[in-house]
């Protein structure tokens, strides 16, 4: 099937632990990238990737860190994880960096820090 | 930055009536105005998007309307069904951004 696909679909941690969040598409667009989504379903952009090269970094604190490796994956990494990191993380991708031809949007990562 | 405003957060209709969701955008320039639809544990889905450079776009039971002098875009959804319960975005973004700004959703409900 094409699609965004991303691992883990649920991510349960405790504060303090580093973990990575995984994403890969294949629908051979150009530009992904990475929202969350906080508990009252407010989407806001972290990231954005076209061809491998950052393009948005959002305020975004120092302890998350993008990583593509190809224009097919982008991972996120998080250090020293916080309660207030506990959100749905979507990643989404689009044929080209102008968003005007849609996104396509991963099924999300639950990740809950306790 | 672009802001983007919408209403109601929440709304709940009779199965088979009309639902309406309204947005509006801050910056003049944006060009592009995308409506999501996200069902319960999943992505948000492009479900309707129109452009500036037209009043009306419409896709069987939904359609989408814009008013660029008002700066106000919205969704009608027609013989409403249960299927389309879910969260419906509203989003905005301009020639010059490399993103898409949504508004903070909407849950609709249908009712039986």
């Amino acid at each position: 099937d094409t699609a965004v696909s991303q691992t883990p679909k649920y991510l349960v941690t405790q504060m303090g632990n580093d973990k990575s969040i995984k994403c890969e598409q294949n629908l051979g667009h150009d530009t992904m990238y990475w929202y969350k989504q906080d508990s009252k379903k407010f989407l806001k952009i972290m990231f954005s990737y076209n061809n491998k090269e950052l393009i948005i970094n959002e305020t975004v604190p120092n302890r998350f860190s993008p990583k593509s490796p190809d224009k097919a994956h982008l991972n996120l990494h998080i250090n020293s994880l916080e309660l207030g990191d506990s959100a749905v993380y979507f990643c989404a991708s689009s044929p080209t960096g102008t968003p005007s031809y849609g996104y396509t949007f991963g099924s999300g990562t639950r990740l809950t820090v306790v | 930055g672009e802001n983007v405003e919408q209403h109601p957060s929440t709304l709940s209709v009779q199965e088979g009536d009309s639902a309406v969701i309204k947005c509006t955008y801050s910056d003049s320039a944006s060009n592009y105005f995308p409506w999501y639809k996200q069902e319960l544990g999943k992505g948000p889905q492009l479900i309707i998007d129109i452009r500036s450079n037209v009043g009306e776009k419409k896709d069987q039971r939904i359609a989408v309307t814009l008013n660029k002098t008002a700066k106000h875009f919205s969704l009608h959804i027609t013989e409403t069904q249960p299927e389309d319960s879910a969260v419906y975005f509203c989003a905005a973004s301009t020639p010059r951004d490399d993103k898409i700004i949504f508004g903070k959703g909407t849950r609709l409900h249908i009712l039986p």
